[in-house]
């Protein structure tokens, strides 16, 4: 079973520059979002979409944007990469109903020099 | 959301259990008691929740106190495994509005396991 799963695992980027984090999930969820973890800290989230097509802001969305097309996928861009976002990236997916937890996956661990 | 509060690190050793506090003093009525865990360079791992009534599954026991303002998340039979970074989470276990099941994660006790 793939569950949740994110590309790269690692990326070393230079100040300025852009890339997309790729986040995608087989188990039919609704729901999907993004965390990051910087040093020590615990997640704190970015980004979230309760369905294709909608998406909202989480505790700190400066300097990332997301789009979800499809139930499936959930990217993550960071348009002028800074020291500031490097951290660990957490994409995470739900059901919206019952007594659904939330599945992440394992991370993409992003430094930028 | 409430906030949690919990130790910042505990120790146990491997084949005993391991209790785990979380206080939530200003818990709602219709908030649940989630808790996950992170082991180390990993994505968090679901364990278990509950609302008022304990709870048991295959990893894990959650002791809820009558006043729901405390709780423990009990390991019975601790591993070198289980070695982690526990989360204890408060929310609300449907969110009717758009904002989704969001948590909120605190920074969590490292639970120790040692040989």
């Amino acid at each position: 079973n793939a569950g949740v799963t994110q590309t790269p695992k690692f990326r070393i980027l230079k100040i300025g520059q852009s890339m997309t984090l790729q986040c995608t999930q087989d188990m039919n969820h609704n729901y999907m979002y993004w965390y990051r973890q910087d040093p020590g800290m615990g997640l704190k989230l970015i980004y979230y979409s309760v369905g294709a097509g909608i998406t909202d802001k989480g505790e700190v969305p400066n300097g990332y944007n997301v789009s979800r097309s499809t139930t499936e996928d959930f990217p993550l861009r960071l348009e002028l990469a800074a020291p500031s976002q490097t951290s660990v990236y957490f994409c995470a997916s739900s059901y919206w109903t019952g007594n659904q937890p939330q599945h992440f996956g394992d991370g993409t661990r992003l430094s930028i020099l | 959301d409430a906030k949690t509060t919990q130790p910042p690190s505990m120790d146990c050793a491997e084949g005993r259990a391991a209790n785990l506090p979380c206080n939530h003093s200003t818990i709602s009525g219709n908030e649940y008691v989630y808790w996950y865990r992170q082991i180390h360079s990993q994505g968090p791992q679901y364990i278990i929740h509950g609302l008022k009534n304990n709870e048991t599954n295959e990893m894990a026991s959650l002791i809820i106190t009558e006043d729901r303002k405390s709780s423990t998340l009990i390991l019975p039979h601790a591993t070198l495994r289980d070695t982690a970074v526990y989360y204890c989470i408060v929310r609300v276990e449907r969110d009717e509005e758009t904002s989704g099941s969001r948590l909120t994660f605190g920074e969590g006790t490292q639970l120790t396991v040692n040989p």
